[in-house]
């Protein structure tokens, strides 16, 4: 296992497209989660899964976006009709079953977001 | 609602002085503080985790501490090298699982 792997690492869509992002976790790591980082700013935090169950939606998170985590192993982050504002850079993470997790976080390379 | 802040927004040294990058939060009711760093367009590498009950954690040229009752922690960085250039990110977990990050430091050692 090679840490937490996201694709694509790059997307670019016309405004109003759908967009899909895929997350594969760290295997033995329960917690998933999915942040949203823009130019200049830290990471804000978008969702969480703990095994297949999502915990906490944030309010960034609007109608038009939606998380699965189907089984509890690898998560998609779905935008429908995306806008201009979307363009971010789209992070996931993962962290063991261990309260609070010994090792942190770890987090994916991100996909980033650009919509024309 | 954590607050992170982090001063300075960037810091430009020559090669080999020593970093102090710096984090406050307002609640000091976290679990632990993780420290990341972030090259451009790339995602964020773990470089140290200090739990609520430590003081610091060390690796390598890299030492991070940690004072809860005044909210604050510091990462040094001994002996800058031109390839320690990146955006660093310090963020504090609560109890409720989630990172609140700062909004980074972004260091450049010049050669």
């Amino acid at each position: 296992d090679t840490g937490v792997s996201q694709n694509p690492r790059h997307k670019i869509t016309k405004r109003g497209q759908n967009v899909t992002f895929r997350c594969d976790p760290i295997s033995e790591h329960n917690r998933l989660y999915w942040y949203r980082q823009t130019l200049g700013q830290g990471p804000e935090f978008l969702t969480y899964f703990q095994n297949e169950a999502q915990l906490e939606k944030s309010r960034l998170l609007s109608d038009r976006f939606s998380a699965e985590r189907p089984k509890g192993s690898f998560s998609t982050l779905e935008i429908q009709r995306t806008e201009q504002g979307d363009s971010a850079m789209y992070l996931c993470a993962s962290s063991s079953r261990i309260d609070p997790p010994e090792e942190g976080y770890t987090f994916g390379s991100g996909t980033r977001l650009t919509v024309v | 609602k954590q607050e992170v802040t982090q001063i300075p927004a960037a810091l430009s040294v020559p090669e080999g002085e020593n970093l102090v990058l710096n984090c406050s939060f307002t609640d000091s009711a976290i679990y632990n503080l993780q420290w990341f760093r972030q090259d451009p367009g790339k995602g964020l590498t773990s470089l140290l985790l200090i739990q609520s009950s430590q003081r610091e954690q060390t690796s390598g040229r890299l030492n991070a501490s940690l004072d809860k009752s005044s909210g604050r922690s510091t990462l040094y960085i001994a002996a800058s090298q031109p390839g320690d250039s990146a955006t660093y990110l310090c963020a504090s977990q609560g109890n409720d699982y989630k990172l609140s990050f700062g909004a980074g430091t972004t260091v450049t050692v010049r050669a």
